[in-house]
C-alpha cells in the first residue's frame, strides 16, 4: 500500500534555529497538508498546496512557516526561527482529488521536533 | 467557525460494544471521518460518512445524522489492540475553485480497553 514517507523521525534544535521537515506524499497525489499536533492536543491544520502554490492556511502558519516543492517528489516545510511552542508532532498528508475521496488523506507517520 | 465536541476519555471492557460520539457545529460541510491514532504516530483511516445513515466495515461502523450535527463510532468484540485515541474529523465544503480541502479534527477520544 502506498505511503506517505516524512524525515526525520525525530529532530531536536535550539531556539532561533531553522528547521525544514520532509515529505515524500504518494506519487499520484496532487494535493498536500501539513498538519501539527502539540503533544496531548488536537491535530490542527497548517496549509494546503496545490499545483505549486498553498491554497489555504490557518493562523498558525504564519511569516515563519514556509512549504516548497522543491522537485517532483519532494514537499517541505521550513520553521525559520524555531520557538519553544513549535514542539509537536508535524503530519504530512497528501491526497489524490480536492475533496471527494471518502478516504480523506493519507499521513505520514510524523516528525517529532523538539525545541529547546 | 467549527467545532467539534467528543468525550475525552472511555473505557470498556474486551468482547464489548463501545460507542464513542461527535457532535459538530461547522460552516460548511462535506464529510466526517474518524481516525484512529495510536501513542506516538499517525492517524489511520478507519470510516467515512457524507450521507446521512450508518456504515459498516467489520468491526467498525459508523452513524452519521447531518441535521443533528451527530456522528457517533461503534467497535463491536473489542480487542486489547483497539486502546488508542479516536479522532472525529471534519471536512469542510467542497472548494470548486481548486486547492484541497482541510479537515478540522476534534479533541479525540482515548478509548482504554481492559480485560
Amino acid at each position: 500500500e502506498p505511503e506517505v514517507t516524512q524525515t526525520p523521525s525525530h529532530q531536536v534544535t535550539q531556539m532561533g534555529q531553522e528547521v525544514i521537515l520532509r515529505c515524500v506524499p504518494i506519487s499520484n497525489h496532487l494535493y498536500f497538508y501539513w498538519y501539527r499536533q502539540i503533544l496531548g492536543q488536537k491535530v490542527e491544520f497548517l496549509v494546503s498546496f496545490y499545483n505549486n502554490e498553498i491554497s489555504e492556511k490557518s493562523e498558525i502558519f504564519d511569516d515563519q512557516f514556509s512549504v516548497e516543492r522543491p522537485d517532483g517528489s519532494n514537499f517541505t516545510l521550513k520553521i525559520r526561527s524555531t520557538k519553544l511552542e513549535d514542539s509537536a508532532m508535524y503530519f504530512c498528508a497528501s491526497s489524490e482529488d480536492e475533496g471527494a475521496s471518502p478516504y480523506g488523506y493519507t499521513f505520514g507517520s510524523g516528525t517529532r521536533l523538539t525545541v529547546v | 467557525g467549527q467545532n467539534i465536541d467528543q468525550p475525552t476519555e472511555m473505557t470498556a471492557t474486551e468482547g464489548a460494544i463501545v460507542q464513542i460520539n461527535c457532535t459538530y457545529q461547522t460552516s460548511g460541510f462535506n464529510g466526517l471521518f474518524w481516525y484512529q491514532q495510536h501513542a506516538g504516530e499517525a492517524p489511520t483511516f478507519l470510516s467515512y460518512n457524507v450521507l446521512d445513515g450508518l456504515e459498516e466495515k467489520g468491526r467498525f461502523s459508523s452513524f452519521l445524522s447531518r441535521s443533528k450535527g451527530y456522528s457517533y463510532l461503534l467497535l463491536k468484540e473489542l480487542q486489547m489492540k483497539d486502546s488508542a485515541s479516536y479522532l472525529c474529523a471534519v471536512r469542510g465544503e467542497r472548494v470548486l475553485t481548486g486547492g484541497g480541502n482541510k479537515l478540522t479534527f476534534g479533541t479525540g477520544t482515548q478509548l482504554k480497553v481492559e480485560l
